[in-house]
């Protein structure tokens, strides 16, 4: 069964506390994105990736690290220095072939 | 710079009417453009795409959009509504082909439409 899948789907984080989220593909698409989403601001680029190894800051990237290591792989890392972390982040992958994106089913952060 | 405005934040019509969602796009190129509906808690679906071609484009559940060049639009149409196809709706634009622009998928603040039976 083919797509995206993001794990956990609810995450709870204590402040100071940095917490990885996971998204892994099985598409053999090439770029892979994070978004985070807020209320009444729709989508924003965190972090995206074009290849293995390599990734570009987004819009939002200040708080967020990553990492791309394998194809099917690009984690994200929320550290203590995300000012307001409590969001529902989305991944998404697009390969050569397609030029839409597909998404996971997202994961929501909440600081406690 | 390339961005994507929705009008409204919410469009309520009853079931069995016309739906339309609205969607003006600016890119400094060729547009890609995108439309994506959400359901409350899970990630976005594909609905359908322009790329090039013909102006209207048919996409999944009865739903189409038509590109406007000259007013840099592409609204999202339904002939029919349900009261399923109740959810929140995106537009998103990129630019086209610059490997530069492969991330940059920008999106709209979104539309909640509301069907009502």
């Amino acid at each position: 069964d083919g797509g995206i899948t993001q794990s956990p789907k609810y995450l709870f984080r204590k402040e100071g506390q940095n917490v990885t989220l996971s998204c892994e593909q099985n598409l053999n698409h090439d770029a892979m994105y994070w978004y985070r989403q807020d209320p009444g601001q729709g989508l924003r680029l965190i972090y995206y990736s074009q290849i293995v190894n390599d990734f570009q800051k987004g819009d939002i990237a200040e708080g967020y690290s990553v990492s791309r290591e394998k194809k099917e792989s690009f984690p994200l890392t929320v550290t203590s220095a995300q000012k307001n972390p409590t969001a529902f982040y989305l991944c998404a992958s697009s390969g050569s072939r397609t030029v839409e994106a597909f998404f996971g089913q997202g994961t929501r952060l909440t600081v406690v | 710079a390339q961005s994507v405005a929705q009008p409204e934040d919410q469009v309520n019509v009853a079931e069995g009417n016309p739906l339309t969602v609205k969607c003006t796009y600016s890119v400094s190129g060729n547009p890609y453009l995108f439309w994506y509906v959400q359901y409350p808690n899970r990630g976005l679906q594909f609905l359908l795409k322009y790329i090039t071609g013909d102006n209207l484009v048919k996409g999944s559940y009865g739903f189409e959009a038509e590109f406007n060049k000259s007013q840099t639009s592409f609204h999202l149409k339904k002939p029919s509504a349900l009261v399923s196809d109740s959810a929140l709706y995106f537009c998103a634009v990129r630019e086209a082909a610059t490997t530069d622009s492969w991330g940059k998928l920008q999106f709209g603040a979104g539309t909640q439409v509301v069907v009502t039976p």
